[in-house]
């Protein structure tokens, strides 16, 4: 298992260009989220899903973009990329479900810089 | 929405010595409490959780213990050694039902 892949590693975008994140899963968890972490802070929730063509805001959804179309993938797409923007950005799954231990698997991380 | 709080930011202990970190939440509804160690460019990674139902787990040097009348759980590090520094944070969800909402994170560093 490769567990959570997210592409890609690092970024520089300037101010106004849009890019996707991609991240998928091989663990058929149907749980995904979307953090940003500023740095020396904790983890923002962006986005989160349930499952496949279902997805809700988190705690800062402003300026970004999801959709899951399957249960192994789900990209978030920044629009007009905005320095405050910048950040490292993690993608999680979990297993939530009867007898599941509710733990969620952290991507590598992608680092974007918008300037 | 769920608000969760952690103190303190930063924590220096003795290596040996031990560390407590303490997190407050405010949705009466939620019942899971993970914690998560960030090493130093890594990923989060979980370390212990509790549910609503226990009142304390212990899992060898690492406990977590939930009060949830008062709204609070805390983060308990015995015989504290060097690689035990990171970023230490504490989340709260209503499990199976939604989001998870992370606390601000508290940096443990371990003096040799």
């Amino acid at each position: 298992n490769a567990g959570v892949t997210q592409t890609p590693k690092f970024r520089i975008l300037k101010i106004g260009q849009s890019m996707t994140l991609q991240c998928a899963q091989d663990m058929n968890h149907n749980y995904m989220y979307w953090y940003r972490q500023d740095p020396g802070m904790g983890l923002k929730l962006i986005y989160y899903s349930v499952g496949a063509g279902i997805t809700d805001k988190g705690e800062v959804p402003n300026g970004y973009n999801v959709s899951r179309s399957t249960t192994e993938d789900f990209p978030l797409r920044l629009e007009l990329a905005a320095p405050s923007q910048t950040s490292v950005y993690f993608c999680a799954s979990s297993h939530r479900g009867s007898g599941s231990t509710y733990e969620q698997y952290f991507g590598p991380g992608t680092r974007l810089t918008v300037t | 929405g769920e608000n969760v709080e952690q103190h303190p930011s930063t924590l220096s202990v003795q290596e040996g010595d031990s560390a407590v970190i303490k997190c407050t939440y405010s949705d009466s509804a939620s019942n899971y409490f993970p914690w998560y160690k960030q090493e130093l460019g890594k990923r989060p990674q979980l370390i212990i959780d509790i549910r609503s139902n226990v009142g304390e787990k212990k899992d060898q040097r690492i406990a977590v213990t939930l009060n949830k009348t008062a709204k609070h759980f805390s983060l308990h590090i015995t015989e504290t050694q060097p690689e035990d520094s990171a970023v230490y944070f504490c989340a709260a969800s209503q499990g199976g039902a939604s989001k998870i909402i992370f606390g601000s994170g508290t940096r443990l560093s371990i003096r040799p």
